[in-house]
């Protein structure tokens, strides 16, 4: 059973702080990873997507890939009141199928 | 404006009445997906598609049906609702490429009694 991992939260950082969320998954041959924001009601749209060991930056938002160790993470610097949502972290096992695997979400509340 | 569609966004209904959530997509993509989304289980895929004709099972596709006819169109299909069916149900689609980014459509709600 492939699974994907993250602490549901809710995790509180101030305003102006970096967040950093963590996902973990399970099945080594997976080659694809997402990072999805859903506010509360809303659909999830794509925030960063990473492919390849080490980091991926744009703009106040930096992924981190160690597949050696199975973990993706996000960080959010200078997070914002606007950043407060569920963060999504995604594997797609296979980069050309479309079988995706999502972990439960991390609540992001950034306090003003 | 590039979207997903789907109807209805809300829907009440009872056991074993066959109901249709539609779902189409005007971006010509080749990849269409069904989610359903319960508190503390996340996002767990239904079914995906590939391309007109060709549908496979996700991780959680008992109890459901779909059909891919149309390259714009992905119906989900309960064919007998039961109450552990009630969630939030999302249609995505992205084109073809390493990790194409999904688009979701708005959501279905549904409450089967």
């Amino acid at each position: 059973q492939k699974e994907v991992e993250q602490n549901s939260g809710p995790l509180s950082v101030p305003e102006g702080a970096i967040a950093s969320l963590n996902c973990t998954y399970s099945d080594r041959v997976s080659q694809s990873f997402f990072w999805y924001r859903q506010y509360s009601g809303k659909s999830p749209e794509l925030i960063m997507s990473i492919y390849s060991n080490g980091d991926k930056e744009d703009g106040r938002f930096t992924a981190q890939l160690n597949k050696a160790s199975q973990y993706v993470s996000l960080l959010i610097r200078d997070s914002q009141p606007s950043d407060s949502a569920t963060y999504l972290c995604a594997s797609q096992p296979d980069n050309y199928g479309q079988n995706f695997v999502f972990g439960p979400g991390t609540r992001l509340s950034v306090l003003p | 404006e590039a979207q997903v569609t789907q109807n209805p966004r809300y829907l009440i209904t009872v056991t074993g009445k066959k109901l249709t959530v539609t779902c189409s997509q005007n971006m010509n993509h080749e990849y269409m997906s069904w989610y359903r989304q319960d508190p503390g289980l996340g996002l767990r895929q239904i079914y995906y598609s590939m391309n007109v004709e060709v549908t496979d099972k996700g991780d959680v596709p008992e109890g459901y049906k779909v059909s891919r006819k149309e390259k714009r169109n992905f119906p989900l299909i309960l064919e007998s609702p039961s109450p552990n069916q009630t969630s939030l149900y999302f249609c995505a689609s992205s084109g073809s490429g390493t990790g194409a980014e999904q688009f979701f459509g708005p959501g279905t709600r549904l409450t089967v009694l």
